[in-house]
């Protein structure tokens, strides 16, 4: 079976760094996204890896192995309008996105 | 620009009646996207579209129905609602449906099925 596993919840300090891991196991692969939800709120496109590295974004980066089937999301500086649940997506053989459960994230002043 | 409009924001509905969900986005894009979130799960695909035209199952199809009769419109229907289908709806739209196009996400419609 497809499955995508993210810690269920993080909490942080504001201005500390966080990273948000994600580890997939999918029948086949064609990408991975991270998308930002607010609470009550539509998801909001983040990032996108299809190789492995690193992606940098402003404070945001995320990071690809595609032979450990990981990758994580790291936020930097962190506000507390960063306080949010963050959804991990892996775009199978089919190009359909299947979606982790995503991690709540909570900043504490 | 709107980007993608869903209606109505929140219904309860009784158990046994016929609902449809409406799903407008003004992007001109191709391919558009219905999933359902509930809590604890990810988000998961109940049907796509990949052009207008054409539709296709997701990992949730049972109790939903959908059409695409042209670009901007991807409404869903549930012939006869049942309890289990208490939940968010978001619909989504990208580009193209491939390799790399992100999706952009309307606001979402709440739905209690009593």
């Amino acid at each position: 079976g497809q499955n995508i596993d993210q810690p269920t919840e993080m909490t942080a300090t504001e201005g500390a760094i966080v990273q948000i891991n994600c580890t997939y196991q999918t029948s086949g692969f064609n990408g991975l996204f991270w998308y930002q939800q607010h609470a009550g709120e539509a998801p909001t496109f983040l990032s996108y890896n299809v190789l492995d590295g690193l992606e940098e974004k402003g404070r945001f980066s995320s990071f690809l192995s595609r032979s450990k089937g990981y990758s994580y999301l790291l936020l930097k500086e962190l506000q507390m309008k960063d306080s949010a649940s963050y959804l991990c997506a892996v775009m199978d053989s089919n190009y359909q996105l299947i979606w982790g459960a995503g991690t709540k994230l909570i900043i504490k002043p | 620009i709107a980007g993608i409009t869903q209606a109505p924001t929140s219904q309860i509905l009784a158990a046994g009646r016929r609902m449809t969900l409406r799903c407008t986005q003004d992007m001109r894009h191709n391919a558009m996207y219905w999933y359902r979130q509930d809590l604890g799960l990810g988000l998961r695909l109940i049907h796509y579209s990949n052009t207008a035209g054409t539709t296709g199952k997701g990992e949730v199809p049972d109790g939903y129905s959908v059409s695409r009769a042209n670009t901007d419109d991807f409404p869903l229907t549930l012939a006869s609602a049942v309890p289990s289908q208490t939940s968010v709806y978001f619909c989504a739209s990208s580009d193209l449906a491939g390799v790399g196009n992100e999706q952009f996400f309307g606001p979402g419609t709440r739905l209690t099925v009593l």
